[in-house]
């Protein structure tokens, strides 16, 4: 499975977007890119998911270049609910396991 | 929306007793699995279940670890003889379809205290 690397914690301010990379160099041909969020005392809520170039939802938007090597989860105009980890993962197709690493801690402040 | 949903919320044991874990998959799910998740840790992966058997588990899922789908509805994990390392949240999901293009749905957790 490929390793992914995010930033371990980011500060925002209500109504900003915020942009979370999450870098994973050695991701496979075949390997999706699944973002979920955790919220305290919760289990964690998927998000978004993707292959290549741009995926949007009503939730957030999720950019990964040709190369695949990264991806950029975008929410925009975040709200203090918001406040959570977020973890981006890298997903083979035929796997069962979800492979979590530590997430960003995202902290929205009013 | 149909939702995951776990027994107890918290289960506070002693070393050496046995505890079983409760989860009510969303209905239409054929695919289950338990994670867990140690205070200020990763979660984990636990165990995969599907068509009854087990289809994957972690270094973590040794003997003291099953689980069990006894009446269609509920997805059970039994810790036979729980050790003070076993203290953590326990996550069951599911998900209708195998593979990982497909989110899996988590329920909100049992709390499992060990002393």
């Amino acid at each position: 499975l490929a390793k992914t690397t995010q930033p371990i914690s980011m500060d925002s301010y209500e109504g900003q977007e915020v942009n979370i990379t999450c870098s994973h160099n050695n991701i496979a041909t075949n390997d999706y890119i699944t973002w979920y969020q955790q919220f305290p005392s919760q289990g964690p809520r998927f998000i978004i998911q993707g292959y290549k170039t741009k995926v949007t939802n009503e939730v957030a938007s999720l950019f990964i270049p040709a190369d695949r090597k990264s991806s950029t989860l975008s929410l925009p105009r975040v709200s203090l609910s918001d406040t959570a980890v977020y973890y981006c993962l890298v997903a083979q197709p035929y796997g069962n396991k979800l492979v979590f690493g530590a997430g960003t801690i995202l902290r929205v402040k009013s | 929306e149909p939702e995951v949903t776990q027994t107890p919320s918290h289960q506070v044991t002693q070393m050496g007793q046995e505890v079983i874990l409760r989860c009510v998959p969303i209905s239409n799910h054929l695919y289950f699995y338990w994670y867990r998740q140690i205070l200020g840790q990763k979660v984990e992966f636990l165990v995969s279940f599907y068509n009854n058997e087990i289809s994957e588990k972690s270094e973590i899922f040794d003997d003291q670890f099953s689980v069990e789908r006894p009446d269609g509805s509920n997805f059970t994990l039994k810790i036979r003889s729980t050790k003070l390392e076993d203290s953590a949240m326990y996550f069951c999901a599911g998900g209708a379809t195998g593979g990982l293009h497909n989110e899996q749905f988590f329920g909100p957790g049992t709390r499992l205290t060990v002393l």
